[in-house]
């Protein structure tokens, strides 16, 4: 099954406004990664968060990692329209003995100007 | 633009076909991963090539096989296709084997089974 669980599934909200997803997992990780796909495109590396990190930062990104309840969040502050995305977090570990990276299901953000 | 670059951009063809996607990495780019793309299933990790040689499987089915070649581009290969092969299909690169650093992924290919 898949190592990341995203909430919500889908998200909308105005202009302006910040933005929160939450991404759950199961496993011990080597990192935790935020990809952005637009609709139908290839995926955008976001942000890389190491495991023994707890904040990360990236303009109007936040990456938040709780290693012991398994959790990551990405805040979007200020968003914009152009912020219209799908975005999907990805787990780095070792999983049946390879090193390799799992992605979640998404969440769909909206942004409404 | 990512700099991996795949082809075709979409693809149509019948089932019980087959099909080969190619994708070429980043200039640099040692590492090929192959994801599929469905509505149902999600991201799936298919494949990963490292220089060569096969480095890791995911949920790759036997219908499916890929390789990379000496200058590093990759195909893979969809035989016997079903209905439910089609998808959107990723490749992506990297400079390094292992998951400690970012992905870069291509276009992808949308395949379609009629």
């Amino acid at each position: 099954s898949q190592q990341g669980e995203e909430d919500p599934q889908a998200l909308s909200i105005q202009e302006g406004e910040n933005a929160t997803m939450n991404c759950s997992y199961k496993t011990s990780i080597n990192n935790l990664q935020w990809y952005r796909q637009n609709s139908g495109r290839g995926l955008v590396h976001l942000i890389l968060i190491r495991s023994n990190e707890r904040e990360k930062h990236s303009g109007r990104l936040r990456v938040t990692l709780d290693t012991s309840k398994k959790s990551s969040s990405l805040l979007i502050t200020a968003s914009r329209a152009a912020d219209t995305a799908s975005y999907f977090c990805a787990t780095a570990g070792i999983i049946q003995g390879a090193q390799k990276l799992v992605f979640g299901q998404g969440t769909r953000l909206t942004i409404n100007p | 633009d990512s700099g991996v670059t795949q082809t075709p951009k979409h693809l149509i063809t019948a089932t019980g076909q087959r099909v080969t996607l190619r994708c070429s990495p980043r200039s640099g780019d040692l590492s090929v991963y192959w994801y599929q793309q469905s509505l149902d299933q999600g991201l799936q990790f298919l494949i990963q090539y490292y220089n060569g040689e096969e480095r890791a499987k995911g949920n790759i089915l036997e219908r499916f096989s890929a390789q990379q070649f000496p200058d590093l581009h990759s195909e893979l290969n969809l035989s016997s296709l079903e209905l439910g092969d089609s998808a959107l299909y990723f490749c992506a690169s990297s400079v390094v084997s292992g998951v400690s650093n970012e992905q870069f992924f291509g276009p992808g290919t949308r395949l379609t089974v009629l």
